[in-house]
């Protein structure tokens, strides 16, 4: 699976929208991004995925590069609930082979909305 | 709708005690299942994972190991707890759909 790199931490004031971005510059073809969410205590949440098109659901949006090598999850408006660590991770989307669907999780984002 | 539940909550447990924690997915057949553990301010780490009854594969050595008894039903274990065994554990599931789903985890303490 393609490593990913994701800033450490990041400050958001409720009501706007949060940018979170993420670099996978040795994403292949057959691996999705993927963004998942950790709230403090609780286990991690889906949020996203996306192969190459942009995305949107009623949580957030995925813009993926057109070279696919970095990807931002936008949340339009974050309010304080949306505070957590948020997790990039690209691997394809089989469930089956070597990888077994096994998610591979980095440090991730700590995202911050203050009032 | 797929539902998946991890039991107990929080659990304290003295060094040298056997462990035992559940989890079950209800609403699916022939899922994946995992074990995480999430060592505290750390990045989740895949314990262990399981394609199908019995069939267990470990990703790291340690002082742990998986069960899957019942196709939905996934047991981690240990016969004696370290100090070192401490940690956030957290049950998933996958399917046919490229997203897996996490349970609320078991925060575990050895003392």
């Amino acid at each position: 699976d393609a490593k990913t790199t994701q800033p450490p931490s990041m400050d958001c004031a409720e009501g706007r929208a949060a940018n979170l971005p993420c670099n996978h510059s040795t994403i292949s073809g057959n691996e999705y991004v993927y963004w998942y969410r950790q709230i403090h205590s609780q286990g991690p949440q889906y949020i996203i995925h996306g192969l190459k098109n942009n995305e949107t659901n009623e949580m957030a949006s995925l813009i993926i590069t057109e070279d696919r090598k970095s990807s931002t999850l936008i949340l339009p408006h974050a309010t304080l609930r949306d505070t957590a660590v948020y997790y990039c991770i690209v691997r394809v989307a089989f469930a089956g082979g070597t990888s077994y669907g096994k998610l591979t999780f980095g440090q991730g984002t700590i995202l911050t909305v203050h009032p | 709708s797929q539902t998946i539940h991890q039991w107990p909550a929080t659990l304290v447990q003295p060094v040298g005690s056997p462990l035992s924690l559940e989890c079950t997915v209800e609403g699916t057949s022939n899922p994946n299942l995992y074990w995480y553990r999430q060592a505290a301010g750390r990045g989740l780490q895949l314990l262990f994972y399981s394609v199908g009854i019995g069939q267990i594969s470990s990703e790291v050595p340690q002082n742990l190991s998986a069960s899957r008894p019942q196709d939905r039903q996934f047991i981690l274990s240990s016969k004696k707890l370290l100090l070192s065994d401490s940690g956030f554990y957290l049950c998933a599931w996958k399917q046919t759909s490229r997203v897996a789903f996490f349970g609320q985890g078991t925060r575990l303490t050895v003392v």
